[in-house]
């Protein structure tokens, strides 16, 4: 069972625009949302992640937004670049549990030039 | 800082085999290594949890005679493919922490491709 949704599966941002991937979850014992950037045949490199106590932060171009009444959470890429070109991943997990991670299904990007 | 080595890249099996993959922190010590699993253009589905000196913690529908996790030191971690079968070709991935960032820091290896013929 999908514990995290992921939306869209796919997504093409002209260079330059605004780079939208949302994230739902149904756990209220989630404590911790980070987001993954992957390249292909490459493991994972963590974005930037966010703790419930928090409703939104950025780091560069990079933003995540965190509603949690709603249970989602976003993360924004500013000014996207050909070079964001990846799959995101949201990701939610629980500290009692060590972290281990609940992955959405991925979002492939493409910034086009 | 915070650096995982995962070692092979990719490895290329007869099927009936066994392959060892070994996942190291290498400028911190790791308490704790998630082992994922990858199919293509899919999400990472978590295997299992190891904790330095314990048993690991497999999760639903992972078999742990088939693969079997060591974690018999605080920077290496292994994963043995028993038995290889042509289904258990997937890219498989460690993490590892805590690291220095704190609690939430776990750190990604670059992952294995296996590949089983």
């Amino acid at each position: 069972q999908q514990q995290v949704k992921q939306s869209p599966q796919s997504l093409i941002v002209q260079k330059g625009g605004i780079s939208i991937i949302n994230c739902a979850y149904e756990n209220t014992a989630f404590d911790y949302f980070p987001w993954y950037q992957q390249f292909p045949g490459k493991g994972p490199a963590l974005l930037i992640a966010i703790r419930p106590d928090v409703s939104e932060k950025k780091e560069g171009r990079f933003t995540i937004s965190f509603n949690k009444s709603a249970k989602q959470f976003s993360l924004h890429i500013m000014d996207s670049q050909p070079g964001d070109s990846a799959t995101y991943f949201c990701a939610a997990s629980i500290r009692d549990s060590g972290y281990a991670l609940n992955f959405g299904k991925g979002t492939s990007l493409l910034v086009t030039p | 800082g915070a650096v995982v080595s995962q070692h092979p890249s990719r490895v290329i099996c007869k099927s009936g085999t066994s392959v060892k993959i070994e996942c190291r922190s290498l400028d911190f010590q790791a308490t704790t290594m998630f082992w994922y699993r990858q199919f293509p253009k899919q999400s990472l589905m978590l295997m299992a949890t190891s904790n330095e000196g314990s048993k690991a913690t497999y999760e639903q529908g992972v078999e742990k005679d088939k693969f079997l996790i060591n974690h018999a030191s605080l920077t290496l971690s292994t994963l043995t493919v028993t038995s290889a079968h042509p289904e258990d070709s997937s890219f498989y991935i460690c993490s590892a922490g805590p690291t220095a960032r704190g609690n939430y820091g776990y750190t990604f290896g670059s992952g294995t491709r296996l590949t089983v013929v």
